[in-house]
Order: C-alpha cells, then sequence, then structure tokens
C-alpha cells in the first residue's frame, strides 16, 4: 500500500529565499506524482504532475523532481514570495491504480 | 479553473438525516472522484467513477453511496449521517477526451458538512 509523507508540516520562511519542499513515497511502482497548492478555505489547485518517466518539470518559479530509486519528489520554490504563501500537498498514483494517495501538506508561510 | 462546482458550498444537518452532495463538472472528463478532508487525515478517496454507471469504492466508503447517470454529475450520498462525517467534501475530476485515471486531476471549491 503506497504511503505518502510530507515534512516539515510546516515551514516559515522570508520573503526572497529559495526554498525545497518534500514528498516521500513507500511503492517504487509509482507511475506520476502531482504537486497541488491549497489556499485557506479553498480547493486543491494543480501546479505539477510529474511522470515516472520524467525527471523534473518546471513552470514558472516551481521546479518538481521525482527519484523513483530514492522514493522522493521534491518542489523548488524560486525567489519565494508572500503570495506563495499556502499549504502545499504531494500525491502519488502507483501502478496499476488510478487513485491518488496524498500526503498531509506542508504549509508554507512567506514572511514579507 | 476546469469548470467544476460542488452543491451545497455549506450544509449543517441532524445525525441519522441523509444527505447528498453534488458535483457537476462541464469539462467531460471522463473520471470523477469524492474526497473528504480532516484535520489530521489529509485528503482520503471515498469513491471514485470512471464512467456513466460505473463507480469504485477508495479508502473510506463506509457509509457513502454514490450515482453517476450523466458524465457531468457524480453524487455523493450519506444515507443516515453520522457525526464522523463532519468533514469538507471535495469532488476531483480528471481523464479529459477519454484519457486516464492518471491524468491530471482538477478540484472543486469544496462543500463544507457539518453533523450534528
Amino acid at each position: 500500500k503506497q504511503e505518502v509523507t510530507q515534512i516539515p508540516a510546516a515551514l516559515s520562511v522570508p520573503e526572497g529565499e529559495n526554498l525545497v519542499l518534500n514528498c516521500s513515497f513507500t511503492d517504487s511502482a509509482i507511475y506520476n506524482l502531482q504537486w497541488f497548492r491549497q489556499d485557506p478555505g479553498k480547493g486543491l489547485t494543480s501546479l505539477l504532475l510529474i511522470q515516472s518517466s520524467q525527471r523534473e518539470q518546471t513552470s514558472g518559479r516551481l521546479n518538481a523532481s521525482l527519484d523513483k530509486s530514492s522514493g522522493r519528489s521534491t518542489l523548488y520554490i524560486a525567489a519565494s514570495q508572500p503570495g506563495d504563501s499556502a499549504t502545499y500537498l504531494c500525491g502519488g498514483v502507483t501502478g496499476g491504480s488510478e487513485k491518488l494517495v496524498f500526503g498531509k501538506g506542508t504549509k508554507l508561510t512567506v514572511n514579507p | 479553473d476546469a469548470g467544476i462546482t460542488q452543491s451545497p458550498r455549506h450544509k449543517v444537518t441532524e445525525t441519522g438525516t441523509p444527505v447528498t452532495l453534488r458535483c457537476h463538472q462541464t469539462e467531460n472528463h471522463r473520471y470523477m472522484y469524492w474526497y473528504r478532508q480532516d484535520p489530521g487525515h489529509g485528503l482520503r478517496l471515498i469513491h471514485y467513477s470512471y464512467g456513466v454507471k460505473d463507480t469504485d469504492k477508495g479508502e473510506v466508503s463506509d457509509g457513502y453511496s454514490v450515482s453517476r447517470s450523466k458524465t457531468e454529475d457524480f453524487l455523493l450520498t450519506l444515507e443516515s449521517a453520522t457525526s464522523s462525517q463532519t468533514s469538507v467534501y471535495f469532488c476531483a475530476i480528471s481523464g479529459l477526451a477519454g484519457g486516464g485515471g492518471t491524468d491530471t486531476q482538477y478540484f472543486g471549491p469544496g462543500t463544507r458538512l457539518t453533523v450534528l
């Protein structure tokens, strides 16, 4: 059974800092991994989807990587801004399944 | 915005009453999902659908049923609501133009349900 973990649960950084959010998974047969952003009281917004055949995906200031062998994905945010403050969740789909298994998220606060 | 609406957005009900939540999409995605989100548990899959009248259970399906009679609508029913079903419920869609359930998932705004 796939298990997804996000550590730390909360992170506070000053504006302008580059930062990395971590996502670990237990089953290396992962098919793809998605990163989402959730603002308070809102639904999830998809940021990046990275397939198992890819190593990286980029969108603007965001870069996601996937390393199946180590069971780890990272979301890199460059030059963080207060508007980046939100909870970031990752979710993985394991081969043979069509179900996303989510981590519990990392709450990011970017201080002006 | 992937064209997903959920109704109602907020509901307060009493223990033992039936409750139906509706998810409506305008994007013709093949797959639709119902999740619940709770502090300390994160997002958990309740049921999902891979086509009209085709549904399957998720991780926390007990006490819930679903129906999908049209591509655009996916209903979640709590037959007899309990306080443990107090939660925020999210609908999601994926699989545009016949694509699979492993495509990007897009989420609705959520329904906050309180069972007294």
